[in-house]
């Protein structure tokens, strides 16, 4: 299975702060890279596909970029809604894998 | 628009048989694979397996040897069974629309089915 690691595993943000996110695969995974928002008690959202595509009614204050082994989630402006956790995932072997999840918390 | 809502028993005992079903409302049933993914308690998510419309299956090979999904089209529902289950399957269970041979991004979640299994 391709092994998805996230850092950091939590971070402290303020409002208005840009927060980016890294997720590393263990082997090449081309753009096959997934990222997801969950907050407590709620099922995932999908942010982005294709390691950088924004999905239909995501602020797009959220951007992914990345290939090959590295990726980052970025939240240029995080606002009050957008604490939460998120997770990256490989799409390109089954089975599909996350990573443990970097949790964004208000500083 | 596409919803997802699934159901199912909470609280099992080890050894018992988990299972859920999921029902697709307002979207088309036939163009796209359904996957189950389970997030244990403060844990991440796994993969359980997936289904589509003619009833071709993938699983999680960690998961292979208790995991059967199948599909009723008459209904656009799928379902998911776990047999034997153990303390380590407790975790809240949802069904998603996409993977398969696109590699299709998890787009619409069910709600989510917290299991127990406890004695």
């Amino acid at each position: 299975d391709i092994q998805m690691t996230q850092s950091p595993s939590s971070v402290s943000a303020s409002v208005g702060d840009r927060v980016v996110i890294t997720c590393r695969a263990s082997q090449d995974i081309s753009a096959w890279l997934v990222w997801y928002q969950q907050k407590p008690g709620k099922a995932p959202n999908l942010l982005i596909y294709g390691a950088s595509r924004l999905q239909s009614g995501v602020p797009s204050r959220f951007s992914g970029s990345g290939s090959g082994t590295v990726f980052t989630l970025t939240i240029s402006s995080l606002q009050p809604e957008d604490f939460a956790t998120y997770y990256c995932q490989q799409a390109r072997s089954s089975p599909p894998t996350f990573g443990g999840g970097t949790r964004v918390e208000i500083k | 628009q596409v919803q997802l809502q699934q159901w199912g028993a909470g609280l099992l005992k080890p050894s018992e048989t988990l299972s859920l079903t999921c029902a697709v409302y307002s979207g088309s049933f036939s163009t796209y694979y359904f996957t189950w993914v389970r997030q244990s308690p403060g844990q991440g998510l796994e993969w359980i397996g997936e289904i589509n419309h003619s009833g071709s299956t993938n699983y999680n090979p960690s998961l292979r040897s208790r995991v059967t999904i199948s599909v009723d089209t008459s209904k656009n529902q799928f379902s998911l069974k776990l047999t034997s289950v153990t303390a380590a399957d407790t975790a809240v269970y949802y069904c998603a629309r996409g993977g398969g041979p696109r590699s299709d991004a998890f787009d619409i979640w069910g709600q989510g089915t917290m299991v127990t299994v406890s004695s």
